[in-house]
């Protein structure tokens, strides 16, 4: 099986704009999270999705948003970027909602906003 | 809150010397607990999990038991080797409906023949 992929690999933003990142889990999961790295804050949970309805969040601003397809793709949208929102963001999917289920992580993408 | 607390690195030791991460937690309920490796240049890979007390996780030579009376998760390999050099995070899920992990800061070994 494919693992999960994420577009773009790398992105370099001014402050202000918006962008959004694509993720596309592994054939058969169909739930989705998000989160956010950086050297400061580590490793940060933005929401997760199952079956196009997001179950969870996490304390981030309204800014950052996202959405899952009926094929369980995800997108994430980040919008009026501030400096403080470069980081890497990573993708994870499993197979089902249980607290005990293993995720899979994609690569991530290095978001830059300058 | 929920949250995790991991020993601060770096770790640096010689090839086959004997490895201790230290990670707690705070939690509500029953979470389940997780080491995530992230190799050089690699994306997140789960090492081990426990998903109920007593538990023990295994796998490539590390080792970890969930325990519940000191809210601990420690991660242990006996004879570490060159490549098991990476950053090491500890994690808990469960403390909400779905999969959403909570990592602690990541610990970053480095190995040396």
């Amino acid at each position: 099986k494919a693992g999960v992929t994420q577009t773009p690999r790398y992105l370099i933003k001014t402050r202000g704009q918006q962008v959004t990142l694509s993720c596309s889990p592994i054939s058969g999961h169909r739930s989705v999270s998000w989160y956010q790295q950086t050297p400061g804050q580590g490793l940060q949970f933005l929401f997760e999705y199952f079956s196009e309805t997001q179950r969870n969040k996490g304390n981030f601003p309204g800014r950052f948003s996202g959405r899952q397809f009926s094929n369980s793709r995800s997108e994430m949208n980040v919008s009026t970027l501030e400096l403080g929102d470069s980081a890497l963001y990573l993708c994870a999917s499993s197979p089902g909602t249980l607290g005990g289920n293993e995720q899979f992580f994609g690569p991530g993408t290095r978001l830059t906003v300058l | 809150g929920n949250s995790v607390t991991q020993m601060e690195g770096p770790v640096t030791l010689s090839e086959e010397a004997f490895l201790t991460i230290n990670c707690t937690y705070t939690a509500t309920g029953y979470p389940s607990l997780f080491w995530y490796v992230q190799y050089p240049g690699e994306g997140l890979q789960l090492l081990l999990k426990a998903t109920k007390a007593d538990d023990k996780g295994s796998n490539k030579g590390f080792e970890a038991t969930y325990r519940k009376e000191t809210t601990s998760f420690h991660l242990e390999k006996g004879s570490v080797q060159v490549s098991d050099s990476a950053v090491y995070f500890c994690a808990l899920s469960g403390f909400q409906a779905g999969t959403a992990l909570i990592f602690g800061k990541g610990t970053t070994l480095s190995v040396s023949s």
